[in-house]
């Protein structure tokens, strides 16, 4: 079975600076999706990036980017300029691209974003 | 946009007592999800569906069953609620199909905390 690891459970950043949260995920797959989501307090779960296993370029999405070394096993997310509203619980997830449409998350990473 | 919508946003129930969580969403998925999510242990799969009165055990289905009798609505049921059972319950919807594939994500909706006394 996949399994997802965020080794940081907590990180803070002070704003405007640039924070890097790890994933790492174990598969033996070839063809699969990669996603961060943020979980703001109290707030929605909702989408900031995906990455797709067969593109080898890093997607980036406005302040966000990612870092995927496939062959690491590693999907890290940058936030560049970060902002007050960043502050959130992040959650690396992965997903099979023929195996089903269940995602696998990791523990989660708890943003601080201090002014 | 996709909306995804929990019955309660917070519950407090008594051991023992049968509670149920309610999820619906309006985009005509076919897959639906409910989740736990624990802190340090992330988002684990409770159950899923992928039509309507088909369902799927997840990774901790122990202590939980689900109902789905319409498309849009997908129910969690936890027959003799534990405190063991206290977290926070997270629906998601996600459709099937080549669409799917280009939508790649799933919808979540805002979540209900339980607590189970």
């Amino acid at each position: 079975a996949q399994t997802v690891t965020q080794s940081q459970p907590e990180m803070s950043v002070q704003e405007a600076e640039t924070v890097t949260l790890s994933c790492t995920y174990d598969t033996s797959e070839s063809d699969y999706y990669l996603f961060w989501y943020k979980q703001p307090p109290s707030r929605q779960m909702i989408l900031v990036i995906r990455q797709e296993a067969y593109k080898q370029q890093n997607a980036t999405e406005n302040r966000f980017s990612v870092n995927f070394q496939k062959a690491a096993k590693s999907f890290s997310l940058k936030i560049s300029d970060s902002q007050l509203g960043d502050a959130a619980m992040y959650f690396c997830a992965y997903r099979s691209a023929t195996q089903g449409d269940d995602m696998r998350f990791g523990a989660g990473t708890r943003l601080t974003v201090k002014p | 946009d996709v909306k995804v919508t929990q019955s309660s946003r917070y519950l407090v129930k008594r051991t023992g007592e049968k509670v149920f969580l309610e999820c619906v969403q309006d985009m005509d998925h076919e897959n639906m999800f409910w989740y736990r999510q624990d802190p340090g242990l992330g988002l684990r799969l409770i159950y899923f569906s992928y039509d309507v009165k088909m369902k799927e055990k997840g990774d901790i289905p122990e202590g939980y069953s689900v109902s789905r009798e319409k498309k849009e609505r997908f129910s969690l049921i936890l027959e003799s609620a534990s405190t063991n059972q206290t977290s926070m319950y997270l629906c998601a919807s996600f459709p099937s199909g080549v669409f799917a594939y280009q939508q790649e994500t799933q919808y979540f909706g805002p979540g209900t905390r339980l607590l189970v006394l």
